[in-house]
């Protein structure tokens, strides 16, 4: 196992199209989270899931964004009618468990562009 | 009010100079975790160090070291014998041990660090 691995790592769509990311997590984690990175900006918070199950949303995920893991094992986000002010780097991670002590795993994250 | 502050967007060192990254969090959770991770160009964001708010002693890491000073809330990164490799951003960051779920990880802004040669 080489890791998280996300696809594609870098998106150009223009405004209006919708994208969908992938996050391939270490195959023992269960526990998977979506950050957004903007320019200059640390890592914020998306979404997270434990096995399939979606069990916190920050109110920065708009209705245009969907989060799925169907088998608890790999992840996509979806972005609908995407914006301008959606570009930004999506990094996934993953996690052996919750207790503070756990390392968080990242991927290479996908750039994503929407012109 | 901001969890973590890093007041240091951008800092310079001499190849195999130490360097000190400040790291400062708010939280009123008695029992949180403070973590330092490097991010190169490339993107990945790299684990380095971790700090239990319950630990007594400063987690040390090869050359890195974390200076915890729980009254301040501080939580500086210490890079001893810098390399050019170490030019990267850095992010302090904390996960709080409240009731939610998730404990995910809040970040501060960064610190760009450049090793000069």
């Amino acid at each position: 196992d080489t890791g998280v691995s996300q696809d594609p790592r870098h998106k150009i769509t223009k405004r209006g199209q919708n994208v969908t990311f992938r996050c391939d997590p270490i195959s023992e984690h269960n526990r998977l989270y979506w950050y957004r990175q903007t320019l200059g900006q640390g890592p914020e918070f998306l979404t997270y899931f434990q096995n399939e199950a979606q069990l916190e949303k920050s109110r920065l995920l708009s209705d245009r964004f969907s989060a799925e893991r169907p088998k608890g094992s790999f992840s996509t986000l979806e972005i609908q009618r995407t914006e301008q002010g959606d570009s930004a780097m999506y990094l996934c991670a993953s996690s052996f468990d919750s207790t503070l002590k756990a390392e968080a795993f990242f991927g290479q994250g996908t750039r994503l562009t929407v012109v | 009010a901001q969890k973590i502050t890093q007041t240091q967007p951008g800092m310079f060192v001499q190849e195999k100079e130490a360097v000190t990254l400040d790291c400062t969090y708010d939280t009123s959770d008695q029992s949180y975790g403070l973590f330092w991770y490097k991010q190169p160009s490339s993107g990945e964001m790299i684990f380095l160090i971790y700090q239990g708010s319950y630990d007594e002693q400063n987690a040390t890491e090869g050359r890195y070291s974390l200076n915890f000073q729980k009254a301040r809330k501080s939580a500086n990164l210490v890079i001893s014998a810098s390399q050019l490799g170490d030019s990267a951003m850095y992010f302090c960051a904390m996960r709080e041990g409240g009731s939610g779920s998730a404990r995910q990880l809040t970040f501060g802004s960064g610190t760009q660090l450049t090793v000069l040669p």
